[in-house]
């Protein structure tokens, strides 16, 4: 079965430092990616997504891109705030079981001033 | 404002004692689907729903139940809870999955709840 993998955290940052995120896949299909981010209290919300391979994702100067090769999709900001403090989710649905979505286990970042 | 929302937000009841947590969307979403967050395990999907009256199974759907008779509404049953369901829940909704730029899940703000 598909499965996501995130390296392990917790990470912690000082502010301005660059953050990385690894995440590494395995689908049958052809998977859709994406990373969510749970701020304290909440739900989840997309943080950013790419649908095929090489494409890129970004916002809120995060960025991650489509690595069919080694099957990954990696989440970097060049310069951390204390505002992204969260936890982050890589997520993948496949295409060929359109309505089964898997999750990493998540990586909680600490961003101190 | 388009939104999900989940009630109750918080609930503690006691082993067997049969509940329902409700899901409701406003943006005419065809998927909707449950979830569990728990430690180290990140979220599980419980069960989905392409769309009314069809539902299927995710990869923790045990002594759980679902229905969708409405578009909008997507309640989780647990029929007689047991401690091991001691969680957070979230529901989520999208328009359509496996299509690309409509398959981004917005989720609710989460059910915490504790089986004693």
């Amino acid at each position: 079965g598909d499965s996501v993998t995130q390296m392990e955290g917790p990470v912690t940052l000082s502010e301005e430092a660059f953050l990385t995120i690894n995440c590494t896949y395995t689908a049958t299909g052809y998977p859709s990616l994406f990373w969510y981010v749970q701020y304290p209290g909440e739900g989840l919300q997309l943080l950013l997504k790419a649908t095929k391979a090489d494409d890129k994702g970004s916002n809120k100067g995060f960025e991650a891109t489509y690595r069919k090769e080694t099957t990954s999709f990696h989440l970097e900001k060049g310069s951390v705030q204390v505002s992204d403090s969260a936890v982050y989710f890589c997520a993948l649905s496949d295409q060929t079981n359109a309505g089964k979505s898997t999750f990493g286990d998540g990586t909680t970042l600490t961003v101190k001033p | 404002e388009a939104q999900v929302t989940q009630n109750p937000r918080y609930l503690i009841t006691v082993t067997g004692k049969k509940l329902t947590v409700t899901c409701s969307q406003n943006m005419n979403h065809e998927y909707m689907s449950w979830y569990r967050q728990d430690p180290g395990l990140g979220l599980r999907q419980i069960y989905y729903s392409m769309n009314v009256e069809v539902t299927d199974k995710g990869d923790v759907p045990e002594g759980y139940k679902v229905s969708r008779k409405e578009k909008r509404n997507f309640p989780l049953i647990l029929e007689s809870p047991s401690p091991n369901q001691t969680s957070l829940y979230f529901c989520a909704s999208s328009f359509s999955p496996g299509q690309g730029a409509r398959e981004t899940q917005y989720f609710g703000p989460g059910t915490r709840l504790l089986v004693l």
